[in-house]
């Protein structure tokens, strides 16, 4: 599977933008781009997907670069409950990609 | 709408004992999967079950066995627990393996074994 590189850690102040960024350089024709985030002591919550269109939901906005080599997850408005750890995972459809691979991922610290 | 509900949330174990781990959902999910959380480490695939009645292999079985019992249902069974085996366990559904869906993730099962 594809690697994606995200930062280690990332702080926002409460009610403003964030903009989280990943780099998937190596990234296939067919791997869709997913994000999901993991709060203390909790399982993982699934943020958003897309293929190669920006994508919009409740929770986020996916901006997906143009040549697909770089994705940003953005959060409108940070609140304190946006605190978590962010993971940008590459899923190829052309195989079964059902284990997803979680990295490190990037800490968002949200402060008041 | 509980999404996938895990049981217990805390167990501690001897070493040499055995215990099934619980995953239901109510979602009318085909595919169901577990998970293990180590610290530092991201979340690694046990077994997955693509649907009613299939089973396979995630990438680190070994010491696990798994029933799916019918739809709703995926079971995580340790036969004789070892130290190596302490975790944080997560049961994950999704409406099928392509890579179109997301999964949705249970609040999970801290595992101790001494």
């Amino acid at each position: 599977d594809a690697k994606t590189t995200q930062p280690n850690s990332m702080e926002s102040n409460e009610e403003e933008p964030v903009h989280l960024p990943c780099n998937h350089s190596t990234i296939s024709g067919t791997d869709y781009i997913h994000w999901y985030r993991q709060l203390p002591s909790q399982g993982p919550e699934y943020v958003i997907h897309g293929l190669t269109s920006n994508v919009n939901n409740r929770m986020a906005s996916l901006a997906i670069a143009e040549d697909r080599k770089s994705s940003t997850l953005i959060l409108h408005r940070a609140t304190l409950r946006d605190a978590a750890v962010y993971y940008c995972i590459l899923r190829d459809s052309s195989n079964s990609g059902y284990a997803l691979n979680f990295g490190k991922g990037t800490s968002l610290l949200v402060t008041p | 709408n509980a999404g996938v509900t895990q049981t217990p949330k805390f167990q501690v174990l001897k070493t040499g004992q055995s215990m099934t781990l619980q995953c239901a959902q109510d979602m009318n999910h085909n595919s169901m999967y577990w998970y293990r959380q180590d610290p530092g480490m991201g979340l690694r695939l046990i077994y997955y079950s693509a649907s009613e009645g299939t089973t396979d292999k995630g990438e680190v079985p070994n010491g696990y066995n798994v029933s799916r019992l019918n739809k709703r249902e995926f079971s995580l069974r340790l036969e004789s627990a070892a130290p190596s085996q302490t975790s944080v366990y997560f049961c994950a559904s999704s409406e099928g393996l392509s890579a179109n869906y997301g999964y949705t993730f249970g609040s999970g099962t801290r595992l101790t074994v001494v």
